[in-house]
């Protein structure tokens, strides 16, 4: 079945404990992105990235990592997470540049 | 840059009554025009998308849209709601000529809730 898998589906962590949001499509595609979901403000893009080792900032980059290593896997890395950070993170897939993004389940975030 | 307007924040409609979600953007040409459905607990769905062509476009769940380009809108239509319908619904725009990753942007979503 093609699909976006995200792990884990919640996680509850610490102010300033690293931790990482694994991504794994299986569709070969290559555009793969990351996006927050926050309460009255929609979906907002994170990171994204065209294929393997190429990698860029969308809207609100600011304190989320990402590598591209495998045209499938795109992780997401919070180095020093923060409370601000607590929400609904998806990661997203697209077979090109001009076509629909297939979504994960949602990663709950929850940083205190 | 590309912009979405969800003027509906919630919406009540009866079991079997017909359905208009309002989806306005701003883009300088058309756009590519996305509707997702959310429900509780899950991910994204894609219910339909106008690329270019007929500007009536079908989707799954008997779902329609029109894109009215002198409008600038794309409104999500059904005839007759299911209560299986209640769900968060967001439009989305990708703009074609904005380089590489031609990014989503959505609209803030309209939270459906459907009445026995």
């Amino acid at each position: 079945e093609a699909q976006v898998t995200q792990n884990p589906r919640y996680l509850i962590t610490v102010t300033g404990k690293k931790l990482t949001v694994t991504c794994s499509q299986n569709m070969n595609h290559e555009y793969m992105s990351w996006y927050r979901q926050d309460p009255g403000l929609g979906l907002r893009q994170i990171y994204y990235s065209m294929n393997v080792e190429v990698t860029d900032k969308g809207d609100v980059p600011e304190g989320y990592k990402v590598s591209r290593k495998e045209k499938r896997n795109f992780p997401l890395i919070l180095e020093s997470p923060s409370p601000n950070q607590t929400s609904l993170y998806f990661c997203a897939s697209k077979v090109k540049r001009n076509t629909e993004a297939f979504f994960g389940q949602g990663t709950r975030l929850t940083v205190v | 840059a590309q912009s979405v307007t969800q003027p509906d924040i919630h919406i009540t409609v009866s079991e079997g009554a017909s359905l208009e979600l309002r989806c306005n953007y701003s883009y300088g040409a058309t756009p590519y025009l996305f509707w997702y459905v959310q429900s509780p607990g899950q991910g994204l769905q894609l219910l339909l998308k106008y690329f270019s062509g007929d500007t009536l476009v079908q989707g799954i769940k008997g779902f329609e849209a029109e894109f009215k380009r002198s409008q600038s809108s794309f409104n999500l239509r059904k005839p007759s709601v299911h209560w299986s319908d209640a769900a968060e619904y967001f439009c989305a725009v990708g703009a074609p000529n904005t380089g590489t990753a031609s990014k989503l942007t959505f609209g803030t979503g309209t939270r459906l809730q459907v009445t026995l």
